[in-house]
């Protein structure tokens, strides 16, 4: 059955420092999408993207964060100057149209 | 904006046993899909059960089912004959049907005990 999956699983960085989280969406799938959790809290929505452009963004996603599709498979998220709050796991999802988004196993990052 | 509500932050029940989770949202749209994820201690989250809003039937998987309430915007969760895997944390989660709005909204999670 074929899956999302990310890596790496877990990122240690230093606070400042830029991280860049890889996906690879499930492959028939059009919407790609990233949601954090913060440990011990509700899962968030971060950003959507299809067609090579973000379709949706909250407010959580501002000026630090960038999304791209480097090439067929891959969907990253960058963090340019991670901070401590950034901390949390990072969940990569991806869904055909108007359908169900299936999760990735998720990066935990950890920020120091 | 919607919202997801889940009022039980834990909830516990004995192996074999059945339990209900809770869920209301809130919202002004009247075509949406509800979600129960899982999330066990390895932190994925896994898809249980899916509800279209314009369908008046509940959704069921094997052991899990939904009772939802249209009217009354409650979507809770049933688990019957529970297993000592089934213990995680149930997201409950709301996605408007149309437009480019596709994100998941989620609740605050209910943490599921499974005793033996």
């Amino acid at each position: 059955e074929p899956e999302v999956t990310q890596t790496p699983s877990h990122q240690v960085t230093q606070m400042g420092q830029e991280v860049i989280l890889r996906c690879v969406p499930i492959s028939n799938h059009l919407y790609f999408y990233w949601y954090r959790q913060i440990l011990g809290q509700k899962v968030e929505f971060l950003v959507s993207f299809y067609n090579n452009e973000i379709s949706e963004k909250s407010e959580i996603f501002d000026d630090q964060f960038s999304v791209e599709r480097p090439d067929g498979s891959n969907f990253t998220l960058k963090i340019r100057s991670t901070k401590l709050e950034d901390s949390a796991m990072y969940f990569c999802a991806s869904s055909e149209v108007g359908r169900t988004q299936y999760f990735g196993p998720g990066t935990r990052l950890t920020v120091l | 904006a919607q919202t997801v509500t889940q009022s039980q932050p834990e909830m516990s029940v004995q192996e074999a046993e059945t339990v209900t989770l809770s869920c209301t949202y809130d919202t002004s749209e009247s075509d949406y899909y509800l979600f129960w994820y899982k999330q066990p201690p390895s932190r994925q989250m896994i898809l249980v059960i899916r509800q279209e809003a314009y369908k008046q039937q509940n959704a069921t998987e094997n052991r899990f089912s939904v009772n939802f309430q249209k009217a009354a915007k409650s979507f809770s969760l049933k688990i019957s004959d529970s297993q000592l895997g089934d213990a995680a944390m149930y997201f409950c989660a709301y996605r408007r049907a149309s437009g480019s709005a596709r994100q998941l909204t989620f609740g605050s999670g209910t943490q599921l005990t499974v005793l033996p």
